[in-house]
């Protein structure tokens, strides 16, 4: 079966500092890999999305990047981390071949002091 | 922005009532889902309806879809306290690879 796996689950980094989120996929090949931001209270907010390996589509300008160096690895991260960097940070697959619903990680709370 | 709303923002009923959320969206859309969340967890998928639906069951759950005023409801029928999450609608667009996710309502269930 499909597992999504997304570490760490808690983050507490200081304003400047780089980060590193990992998000890897097993059970499955080829799958389109997603990060979303969820603000504290508030909806989803899709940051990038790959529909292949170094393939990486960007939705929302911002401090942020996004990398696929395996089929079923996606990585975000900053150089320089934001005070407004802070949120939770969702990663997601979707198979596509007809199933069309998402399948999220477990997440990540960053917080950015 | 494709991003829909859902109305209520936040919704307390008592354990047994049934709860209605709404969703508003703005484009044209291949379907709709909605998705629950536990508070600090990922979402998790419930159901899905096409376009060219107008209502579908699952359980307690049941959703209506009316493509001409773009919204869509989300009705959990006898409430239990275990219901109480956020529940998101998304909507997918034909041809595209990505869903976009409304703003949420948060359902309290007090036993």
């Amino acid at each position: 079966s499909q597992t999504i796996h997304q570490w760490p689950a808690t983050l507490v980094q200081p304003v400047g500092s780089p980060l590193s989120l990992e998000c890897t996929v097993e059970g499955t090949s080829n799958p389109n890999l997603y990060w979303y931001r969820q603000a504290a209270g508030r909806g989803l907010q899709l940051l990038f999305y790959s529909v292949g390996i170094g393939q990486i589509s960007s939705e929302v300008p911002q401090n942020l990047s996004a990398s696929r160096p395996q089929d079923r690895q996606f990585i975000l991260s900053s150089k320089k981390l934001l005070l407004s960097d802070s949120g939770f940070y969702l990663c997601a697959w979707f198979p596509g071949r007809g199933d069309e619903k998402l399948f999220f990680g477990s997440g990540t709370q960053l917080s950015v002091l | 922005s494709q991003q829909g709303e859902e109305d209520p923002q936040a919704l307390s009923i008592q354990e047994g009532e049934n709860a209605t959320m709404n969703c508003s969206y703005k484009t044209s859309i291949n379907n709709l889902q909605w998705y629950r969340q536990n508070s600090g967890r990922g979402l998790v998928h419930l159901i899905l309806i096409r376009s060219n639906e107008r209502e579908k069951h699952s359980g307690r759950l049941r959703v209506t879809l009316d493509t001409s005023k773009k919204s869509s409801s989300l009705l959990i029928t006898a409430s239990r306290a275990a219901d109480t999450a956020s529940y998101f609608c998304a909507t997918a667009s034909t041809g595209a690879n990505n869903l976009f996710f409304g703003t949420g309502t948060r359902l309290t269930v007090i036993p």
